[in-house]
């Protein structure tokens, strides 16, 4: 069974920060793994999709890499801004048909 | 604005009270979920709609009663729910079941007292 685990639960910093937050998975036998960010009391928006074939994906200011064999992905969040204060879930696909497994989410707090 | 709306978006029921929460998308997809955020714990997929046909039920209790009248709507409908039962509940929607990204909505948050 597919377990995904992300570290740290939560991370205050101040603004202009770069930094990253962790997901790691037990089998790296996957089809696809997600990161989304959740407001708070909202539901999910998507923000980037990895592929199992790619290393990485890029939008903006986000970049998401994957390990697959290593069981680990890394979202790196460069030149942090408050608006960019959520919780931020990363979510894998073990198969091509499969649903997603989530994690438990790191809260973000980047303060002016 | 994801094109996932969810009505209501705040829901307090007794434990003998039924009620249902209503879903809609305007995607044109053809897969729906429900998930269960509850605190501290990573989002439960709870049912999986395709093409209007139920493809996955994760042992959610009785209590928790779906339906997807057609391929824009899914419902959630609930009875005799327990405390522990209170949770934000998500809906999603995508292109096709398993394949693609997920589309959420905003969630009905719930209380059971």
């Amino acid at each position: 069974k597919q377990e995904v685990t992300q570290i740290p639960a939560a991370l205050s910093v101040p603004e202009g920060e770069n930094l990253v937050l962790n997901c790691s998975f037990t089998d790296s036998a996957i089809y696809n793994l997600q990161w989304f960010r959740q407001d708070p009391g909202k539901g999910l928006t998507s923000l980037l999709l990895i592929q199992s074939s790619q290393r990485e994906q890029t939008s903006g200011r986000l970049n998401a890499s994957l390990d697959k064999s290593s069981g680990r992905s890394t979202l790196y969040i460069a030149a942090s801004q408050p608006g960019d204060s959520a919780t931020y879930l990363c979510a894998v696909r073990s198969s091509g048909y499969s649903t997603l497994t989530f994690g438990k989410g790191t809260m973000l707090l980047v303060s002016p | 604005e994801t094109g996932v709306t969810q009505t209501p978006r705040h829901l307090v029921m007794g434990m003998t009270n039924k009620k249902s929460l209503k879903c809609e998308q305007h995607l044109g997809h053809n897969a729906m979920y429900w998930y269960k955020q509850s605190a501290k714990k990573p989002l439960e997929l709870m049912f999986v709609y395709s093409l209007e046909e139920r493809v996955e039920n994760n042992s959610v209790p009785s209590r928790f009663s779906p339906e997807c009248p057609n391929s824009s709507h899914l419902f959630l409908h609930l009875h005799t729910l327990q405390p522990e039962d209170s949770a934000l509940y998500l809906c999603a929607s995508s292109q096709d079941y398993g394949t693609d990204t997920q589309y959420f909505g905003p969630g009905t948050r719930l209380t059971v007292l």
